[in-house]
């Protein structure tokens, strides 16, 4: 069964405090990876795009990395507007998407 | 630039009444998706069109239909809403052609949402 799971549900960082965000998947044929970011009342924004494994994307503070069974979403020194829930998509060969619960992120001045 | 664009954006409703959720976008993109948002259940697709003339049934279709009206309109009806149905719902659209694996791997735009209450 096709499956994105992501942990932990919520984290909490003093700003500054560097950390990483996790998307553990099980699906046939991955055609994509997608990290977004969704802030309360908003619909998700997109971030990144990943394809195959040891492929690596960076924004600003957040850096996307993929492997065969799970990608991470590295935070270095973030800032209070970081603060948001971010989830993880899969498009799988059956060209559904499956979405993690998200993790939740606060950062604390 | 408006992108991905739902009305209305709140909503509340008996159970039993009908409603059409429309969404709409202006990126000439060919796939559009509507899915529903619940606490602890992450989205979840509903239907999708892959390109105009065509929808397909997603892993949550019971209670609900679509319309690709045209490229930039799809719209979700519930013909008899049930309590179970209260939730966010969302709109999305992405350049994806199933008919061209170069378009592939397309990341979703999406809509602010409609929040939906059945009493």
């Amino acid at each position: 069964e096709d499956q994105v799971t992501q942990s932990p549900e919520a984290l909490r960082l003093q700003e500054g405090e560097s950390s990483s965000l996790n998307c553990s998947y099980t699906v046939s044929g991955l055609r994509g990876l997608f990290w977004y970011r969704q802030d309360p009342g908003k619909g998700p924004e997109f971030l990144f795009t990943l394809y195959s494994a040891g492929e690596e994307k960076e924004k600003e503070r957040l850096k996307a990395t993929l492997t065969k069974k799970e990608s991470f979403l590295h935070i270095t020194a973030p800032k209070p507007e970081d603060s948001a829930t971010y989830l993880c998509a899969v498009q799988a060969s059956g060209n559904q998407f499956y979405f993690g619960t998200g993790t939740s992120l606060t950062v604390i001045p | 630039n408006a992108g991905v664009t739902q009305t209305p954006k709140f909503q509340v409703l008996k159970t039993g009444q009908s409603m059409t959720l429309q969404c709409a976008q202006d990126m000439n993109h060919n796939s559009m998706y509507w899915y529903r948002q619940d606490p602890g259940m992450g989205l979840r697709l509903i239907y999708y069109s892959a390109s105009e003339g065509t929808t397909d049934k997603g892993e949550v279709p019971n209670g609900y239909n679509v319309s690709r009206l045209n490229k930039r309109e799809f719209s979700l009806r519930l013909e008899s809403a049930a309590p179970s149905q209260t939730s966010v719902y969302f709109c999305a659209s992405s350049e994806e052609d199933p008919r061209r694996f170069s378009t592939s791997n397309q990341p979703q735009h999406f809509g602010d949402g409609t929040r939906l209450s059945i009493l």
